[in-house]
């Protein structure tokens, strides 16, 4: 079993929609949560950085962590045709371990 | 946030060439970095973990003789291939952490083509 588990998708959304992505762990050690963007051929961004239970809210983005469930998600407020990218999560402790990148298209 | 640069953004060598790979924190102390490797559609898949000053700790299965790791200072690691095959080919990726490895920065990405 993977540390951290994500579906590579793809999925397609309209735009204005709201895009739900999610990871489970499975190492309860694990303190810190982040969701990156990664454009193609370019390197992951970080987007959100969280590190305990409950929302955090950055524009159109909004993180949550349920460290009870071992379970992190991103919403994507109105998604925008400029949002399609993969995105991965990302947890750690002492290094980090990412999830397995779910690509999002939003069509125009 | 902060600033990790890479370089090259790419490079194109013959085959049984070797290659190096520099990663540069510039507005911080990276006191780990990190090495993935990416294959078309596929995620990162870490390659080996630096800590400054200290010999790189490499994931199961990844050759340390062949991908050589220094991280000789808190701003720079390097990643050299070497005597590099067509296999080698693909997206290799730094990442830099402060102390305490909360949260990591990424540089651009090398694109590694092997001819």
């Amino acid at each position: 079993q993977k540390e951290v588990e994500q579906d590579p998708g793809p999925l397609s959304v309209p735009e204005g929609a709201i895009v739900s992505l999610n990871c489970t762990y499975s190492n309860s050690a694990f303190q810190y949560f982040m969701w990156y963007r990664q454009y193609s051929r370019k390197g992951p961004e970080l987007l959100m950085y969280t590190y305990s239970s409950g929302n955090k809210e950055d524009g159109r983005f909004t993180a949550q962590v349920d460290k009870s469930s071992k379970y992190i998600s991103l919403f994507i407020r109105d998604s925008q045709p400029s949002d399609s990218a993969t995105y991965l999560c990302a947890m750690s402790r002492n290094k980090l371990s990412f999830g397995a990148g779910t690509t999002v298209t939003v069509r125009a | 946030g902060a600033v990790v640069s890479q370089h090259p953004s790419w490079v194109i060598c013959k085959s049984g060439t070797s290659v190096k790979i520099e990663c540069r924190s510039l507005d911080f102390q990276a006191t780990t970095m990190f090495w993935y490797r990416q294959f078309p559609k596929q995620s990162l898949m870490l390659m080996a973990t630096s800590n400054e000053g200290s010999k790189a700790t490499y994931e199961q299965g990844v050759e340390k003789d062949k991908f050589l790791i220094n991280h000789a200072s808190l701003t720079l690691s390097t990643l050299t291939v070497t005597s590099a095959h067509p296999e080698d080919s693909s997206f290799y990726i730094c990442s830099a952490a402060g102390t305490g490895n909360t949260e990591a920065f990424f540089g651009q990405g090398t694109r590694l083509t092997v001819v």
